[in-house]
């Protein structure tokens, strides 16, 4: 069973702090992704990594950044948090080729004060 | 550009009342369909693609590129079925376009 995990469900950051989103997947999948999630608004990409030290922007890459050192582990960095940044944040991880699925985290809700 | 319209933000139906969730895409390419489904309090999760062409939990989708679409249906819906709907679109690479959401209501 695919496990992705996210380093913290809830998080509460204030305007300007440098923030760190932590997302691990089990199943050495080379494929990892970043989105957003607002009502509305649907699942956003902001990020995407093909494989180690490998990255993409996707459709908001905006005030985000992203990081790959390790096949296993995708972070998505906010420089300088932004109270429009406040979102439900999700990672999800595919295996490789175009046609696999997509297995989701369960999500990190930031709020930035 | 692949772009992916849900109209309806909410969806309510009764108890055994036929649904359908509407998705309508736009892509040039030959494009890759799916519906992924998040119940309340868990994570977001694959329910459906095209080309599997298959009936999960009683839902079907039919991709019909004349008209763009790829409609949701369930011919009696449950209770359980309440939940959060996306359409998505593969386009290019593994990039997934994912739609604005409908939420099912299922009431008795």
């Amino acid at each position: 069973d695919v496990k992705v995990t996210q380093s913290s469900r809830y998080l509460v950051k204030r305007t300007g702090e440098k923030v760190f989103l932590e997302c691990v997947q089990d199943m050495d999948h080379e494929n990892m992704f970043w989105y957003r999630q607002d009502p509305g608004l649907g699942l956003r990409l902001i990020y995407f990594s093909y494989d180690v030290k490998m990255k993409e922007k996707g459709d908001i890459p905006e005030g985000y950044s992203v990081s790959r050192e390790k096949k296993e582990r995708f972070s998505l960095i906010l420089e300088s948090a932004s109270t429009n940044q406040t979102s439900m944040y999700l990672c999800a991880s595919s295996l490789q080729s175009s046609t696999d699925t997509q297995y989701f985290g369960p999500g990190t809700r930031l709020t930035v004060l | 550009a692949q772009r992916v319209t849900q109209p309806e933000k909410l969806l309510s139906v009764f108890k055994g009342a036929p649904v359908e969730l509407k998705c309508n895409y736009s892509y040039s390419g030959s494009p890759e369909l799916f519906w992924y489904v998040q119940y309340s309090r868990q994570r977001l999760q694959l329910l459906l693609r095209h080309i599997s062409r298959e009936s999960i939990k009683g839902f079907t989708a039919d991709l019909n590129k004349g008209e763009t679409s790829f409609h949701l249906k369930k011919p009696f819906a449950q209770e359980e079925d309440s939940a959060m709907y996306y359409c998505a679109l593969r386009g290019t690479a593994s990039k997934l376009t994912f739609g604005t959401g409908t939420r099912l209501q299922v009431t008795l």
